[in-house]
């Protein structure tokens, strides 16, 4: 089984910072997706990425998949409170399963 | 559209008791379907998986079992349940054949073993 491992696991910063989250694998992944999940909710997809050295900006958030594929970041600009959750990197394993990281929990300070 | 749900949202159960989780895919057909456990704060972990009906395919050994009688139906039980069976359970439902898999998931059941 893949595995995928994020860093930092845990994360406080003040509002208007600026912060990088990692996502690393020893495996080649065919895409990697990140999903935020808000406390007794499920996750919902923020981004897949496909191609390596791939980049995607949604708003304040930037998302890069590395060269080999192996591993992926979202830096966040300017964090909000509203940025406040739990990040999870997940890899396409075969055709039809994802493999999750343990999650970045994030949490922005007022 | 397609909406997905699961029920109950909370669970309290003693051990040894049963255990039956349903969830329902509305808007799509032939999804496939997953069922995950979340440990408090962490990752997903796959426990079944389906690409149709009375299709399971099982990730982890466990005393956990899933079953599909229906195309848009997906049900997580247990016989007896385990203290470690506590958590919070995760329906998803993804659209097959396509070149990556983008996941939605349900609300979650929350369930306490005790």
């Amino acid at each position: 089984t893949q595995l995928l491992e994020q860093s930092p696991q845990f994360l406080s910063i003040q509002e208007g910072e600026n912060l990088t989250v990692y996502c690393n694998s020893s495996s080649v992944f065919s895409s990697l997706q990140w999903y935020r999940q808000e406390p007794g909710e499920g996750p919902v997809l923020l981004v897949t990425v496909v191609t390596g050295g791939e980049v995607k900006k949604l708003k304040r958030l930037t998302f890069q998949f590395g060269d080999a594929r192996k591993d992926s970041s979202l830096h966040i600009t300017a964090a909000q409170p509203g940025d406040t959750g739990l990040y999870l990197c997940a890899g396409v394993q075969g055709a039809q399963k994802l493999v999750f990281g343990q999650g970045t929990r994030l949490t922005i300070n007022p | 559209s397609q909406t997905i749900h699961q029920w109950p949202a909370t669970l309290v159960q003693p051990v040894g008791s049963p255990l039956s989780l349903e969830c329902t895919v509305e808007g799509t057909s032939n999804p496939n379907l997953y069922w995950y456990r979340q440990a408090a704060g962490r990752g997903l972990q796959l426990l079944f998986y389906s690409v149709g009906i009375g299709q399971i395919s099982s990730e982890v050994p466990q005393n956990l079992s899933a079953s599909r009688p229906q195309d848009r139906q997906f049900i997580l039980s247990s016989k007896k349940l385990l203290l470690s069976d506590s958590g919070f359970y995760l329906c998803a439902w993804s659209v097959p054949g396509l070149g990556f898999i983008e996941q939605f998931f349900g609300p979650g059941t929350r369930l306490t073993v005790l």
